[in-house]
């Protein structure tokens, strides 16, 4: 079975443009959920998309947003990037249930200079 | 909210050394409790999980068990090898946050292992 895919892997951009990120999740799960992770903040939750909607969100601006396909393949986009945004970007794919395991991609690397 | 605190890295060890990571956790009712592992240049891999009190999670010769009453779940492995040298990450998810639990896995801060031949 194939696992998480994530596009691109690897991202330059610059202060104040807009960029989308794609995750297809593991055939069958219909949850994902997307991660930031940084030197300094560590991993962080960003939001989990069900069925094409979200239910959950963690605590970042409203510059950060996803979406999800009725395929469950996901994107998130970040509005007006900030030299701050530079990270790598998990995506994470589940069956749906609370407590069923996540499955990581290999991340985006983004690069915002 | 829920928490997970790592022992505080790096940690540098020879090959066939034995190896103990601390992990302990804040949450509320039971959580679910795993340990990833990420390699350079890569994303997250499950290593193990625990989903109950008392549980013992295991893969490629790495434990951990799910102590309640000291709300811990240390990562052990008896004997490194050089290719384990990787980040580990310590998590929750905790069912009994409601809404707020969708999706959601709560990270410790990772340690760094290096293991030198």
């Amino acid at each position: 079975k194939a696992g998480v895919t994530q596009t691109p892997r690897y991202l330059i951009k610059t202060r104040g443009q807009q960029v989308t990120l794609s995750c297809s999740p593991i055939s069958g799960h219909r949850s994902v959920s997307w991660y930031q992770q940084t030197p300094g903040q560590g991993l962080q939750f960003l939001f989990e998309y069900f069925s094409e909607t979200q239910r959950n969100k963690g605590n970042f601006p409203g510059r950060f947003s996803g979406r999800q396909f009725s395929n469950s393949r996901s994107e998130m986009n970040v509005s007006t990037l900030e030299l701050g945004d530079s990270a790598l970007y998990l995506c994470a794919s589940q069956k749906g249930e609370v407590t069923d395991t996540q499955y990581f991609g290999p991340g985006t690397r983004l690069t915002v200079l | 909210g829920d928490s997970v605190t790592q022992m505080e890295g790096p940690v540098t060890l020879s090959e066939e050394a034995f190896l103990t990571i601390n992990c302990t956790y804040t949450a509320t009712g039971y959580p679910s409790l795993f340990w990833y592992v990420q390699y350079p240049g890569e994303g997250l891999q499950l290593l193990l999980k625990a989903t109950k009190a008392d549980d013992k999670g295991s893969n490629k010769g790495f434990e951990a068990t799910y102590r309640k009453e000291t709300t811990s779940f240390h990562l052990e492995k008896g004997s490194v090898q050089v290719s384990d040298s990787a980040v580990y990450f310590c998590a929750l998810s905790d069912p009994n946050a409601g809404g707020t639990s969708y999706g959601k896995l709560t990270f410790g801060q990772g340690t760094i292992l290096t293991v030198h031949p």
